[in-house]
């Protein structure tokens, strides 16, 4: 079975600046999915965030990315340019794609809440 | 394209009455997944539905929990003789099977209540 953790409950950042959310997964598989979701306090779940296993490359969108390090099973997510509508839930993810018999399911964290100061 | 619909966005119900949750996955997508979030904790896994099959149910309790996604209309995720411990917000999220995609597009949640 496969384990995510977000050791950081909550983290806080001043408007503009650059903030780092740590994720840790263990697995044995190789072919996977990484993902990061936001949710705000409305509660809907938005993608942040994707990086597929065999991509050495680490995802980008915009002022978010990652540190995708395979062998360290590590997943952070950075974000630049801090601005008040980050504040949000933020989830790291895992999928292992098993195909349409079994389909795609999430393994979620238990989160950084994460408050972006004015 | 109207994204994934749930409704209620909130139900209140007293200990021992039922509660069903609906969902509408986004236009062309056959996949429907139904997660269970508690207070202050991340999304769980419940169970996995195409058209009129049940694909994975593992994360699904044994007792009162059932689910369906029939021919047509929504999915709906039916609790039975709810109690306090089922209070919690029930997401739902679709996807199309396409090689690569993977990307489940969430719905905006169904918060119970259950007094």
């Amino acid at each position: 079975a496969q384990t995510v953790t977000q050791s950081q409950p909550e983290m806080s950042v001043q408007e503009a600046e650059t903030v780092t959310l740590s994720c840790t997964y263990d697995t044995s598989e190789n072919n996977y999915y990484l993902f990061w979701y936001k949710q705000p306090p409305s509660r809907q779940m938005i993608l942040v965030i994707r990086q597929e296993a065999y991509k050495q490359q680490n995802a980008t969108e915009n002022r978010f990315s990652v540190n995708f390090q395979k062998a360290a099973k590590s997943f952070s997510l950075k974000i630049s340019d801090s601005q008040l509508g980050d504040t949000a839930m933020y989830f790291c993810a895992f999928m292992k794609h098993e195909g349409e018999s079994s389909g795609d399911k999430l393994t979620f964290g238990t989160g950084t809440r994460l408050a972006v100061r004015p | 394209n109207a994204g994934v619909m749930q409704n209620p966005r909130h139900l209140v119900r007293r200990r021992g009455q039922e509660a069903r949750l609906r969902c509408s996955p986004m236009k062309g997508h056959s996949h429907v997944y139904w997660y269970r979030q508690l207070p202050e904790e991340g999304l769980k896994f419940m169970v996995y539905l195409q058209k009129e099959n049940i694909i994975d149910e593992s994360g699904m309790p044994k007792e009162r929990f059932s689910a369906e996604f029939p021919k047509e209309g929504p999915s709906i995720l039916r609790i039975q003789q709810v109690v306090r411990g089922d209070s919690a917000a029930y997401f739902c999220a679709s996807s199309p099977y396409l090689v690569g995609a993977n990307v489940l597009t969430f719905g905006a949640g169904s918060r119970l209540t259950v007094l």
